[in-house]
């Protein structure tokens, strides 16, 4: 039982552009948010996180967008950049619990 | 402070052979979790200890076990190997401060089941 969708499987976008990924959760009972950034032979490493009680956050390049209602959040990455080329997990956590998108492979054209 | 430490990086194993994992979490990290990622799958998770309790379980068979030292060192075993037991496996670690916190991964033991 997938509980956290992510999509799309993989992005294609220009050097400049503005990549946007989208999560959908079910569990409500879910509280911490965290964006993860895995480059091939690495592990994942913590990109930016958010939690129900605010509805935006923003690092830098990184936004993320949650709307509680709709048990939905999104990762904006503005000013894409090639660097930024790897494969972005979602999730969603309770108690550190931590379940996982199935990821979604960004790679940025020059 | 020293990242997470996986060994080995690498194993080759037979089916129905056993192996045991080894995690090293960051100094003063207490809670510790085990993924498996497969391309097919992505990110599963497996278990999570703290303070040498298993605190949270995922949704494998019971082939799949860990513990957890009083040093919060982890280990993870997997018994009577099957194919489709091939995956990287991920540890990750936090600090226990009661509510989810950054967990930081290490770069994972590359398992094939020949």
């Amino acid at each position: 039982q997938q509980q956290v969708k992510q999509s799309p499987q993989s992005l294609i976008v220009q050097k400049g552009g503005i990549s946007i990924i989208n999560c959908a959760y079910e569990n409500t009972a879910f509280d911490y948010f965290p964006w993860y950034q895995q480059f091939p032979g690495k592990g994942p490493a913590l990109l930016i996180a958010i939690r129900p009680d605010v509805s935006e956050k923003k690092e830098g390049r990184f936004t993320i967008s949650f709307n509680k209602s709709a048990k939905q959040f999104s990762l904006h990455i503005m000013d894409s950049q090639p660097g930024d080329s790897a494969t972005y997990f979602c999730a969603a956590s309770v108690n550190n619990d931590m379940r996982f998108g199935a990821g979604t492979r960004l790679t940025v054209k020059p | 402070k020293a990242g997470v430490t996986q060994t080995p990086r690498y194993l080759i194993k037979t089916r129905g052979q056993q192996v045991t994992l080894s995690c090293s979490p960051i100094s003063g990290h207490r809670s510790v979790s085990w993924y498996q990622q497969t391309p097919g799958q992505g990110l599963q998770f497996l278990f999570e200890y703290f303070s040498e309790t298993q605190r949270n379980k995922g949704n494998f068979p019971g082939r799949f076990s860990g513990r957890q030292f009083s040093n919060s060192r982890s280990e993870m075993n997997v018994s009577t190997l099957e194919l489709g037991d091939s995956a990287l496996y991920l540890c990750a670690s936090s600090v226990e401060t009661g509510v989810n916190t950054e967990a930081f991964f290490g770069q994972g033991t590359r398992l094939t089941v020949v």
